[in-house]
């Protein structure tokens, strides 16, 4: 696709389990970024990725949180022992090389029960 | 750190009227760029507008335009003719520039909620 693709849409998961969410960048973007966004609020900066390798993660709240992006294209936003507080909505964000502007996907909405 | 502070939780105004979104910005850093993106019930960011600390002329793209202040710290979002479409959530974000091995993250305000009155 032209865009931003991230999946789930929607994910409903029970307090404790673990949970995946990918996204499909621009083909040819290099940079990738992960944000999360609470209720009312405006998306807050989780990782950053230059290629295959995450140059900032200083935004991921704790070590239950990780990502990777093995092959610099797609990338999976891992979350273990899922607590209520981390329901939210996840985006992710691609740039090209030298690119100023971030092009945002549609976003996973988390919902932990 | 850097900071945003967007002071209108929610913006009304009539169709075919201007209408200005605030946005003040707290940095240290000397090179850095301001962005705009709108966001629909959707739920998607869509990248309005940018602007560079170091751009002498204030920048538009079409109906958008930013009233760039730099020795204020701030960097309004001018929306001239408004469409019942452009209600939406209205962010205002920056981000440091040619910083050494420095993140490009974005930093983002609150956001400003605009709705558009037929």
């Amino acid at each position: 696709g032209a865009g931003v693709s991230q999946t789930p849409s929607n994910k409903v998961t029970e307090k404790g389990k673990y949970v995946e969410l990918r996204c499909d960048p621009i083909s040819g973007h290099t940079a990738l970024y992960w944000y999360r966004q609470s209720l009312g609020q405006g998306p807050e900066f989780l990782i950053y990725f230059q290629g295959t390798g995450a140059a900032d993660d200083s935004g991921l709240p704790n070590d239950r949180f990780f990502a990777v992006r093995p092959e610099g294209s797609v990338s999976t936003l891992k979350i273990q022992r899922t607590e209520r507080g981390d329901s939210a909505v996840y985006l992710c964000a691609s740039s090209p090389t030298g690119g100023r502007v971030a092009f945002f996907g549609q976003g996973t909405r988390l919902t932990v029960v | 750190a850097q900071k945003i502070t967007q002071t209108q939780p929610g913006m009304f105004v009539q169709e075919k009227e201007a209408v200005t979104l605030d946005c003040t910005y707290d940095t240290s850093d000397q090179s850095y760029g301001l962005f705009w993106y709108k966001q629909p019930s959707s739920g998607e960011m869509i990248f309005l507008i940018y602007q560079g600390s170091y751009d002498e002329q204030n920048a538009t793209e079409g109906r958008y335009s930013l009233n760039f202040q730099k020795a204020r710290k701030s960097a309004n979002l001018v929306i001239s003719a408004s469409q019942l479409g452009d209600s939406a959530m209205y962010f205002c974000a920056m981000r440091e520039i040619y910083s050494q091995g420095g993140s490009e993250k974005l930093v983002f305000g609150k956001g400003t909620k605009l709705t558009v009155n037929p």
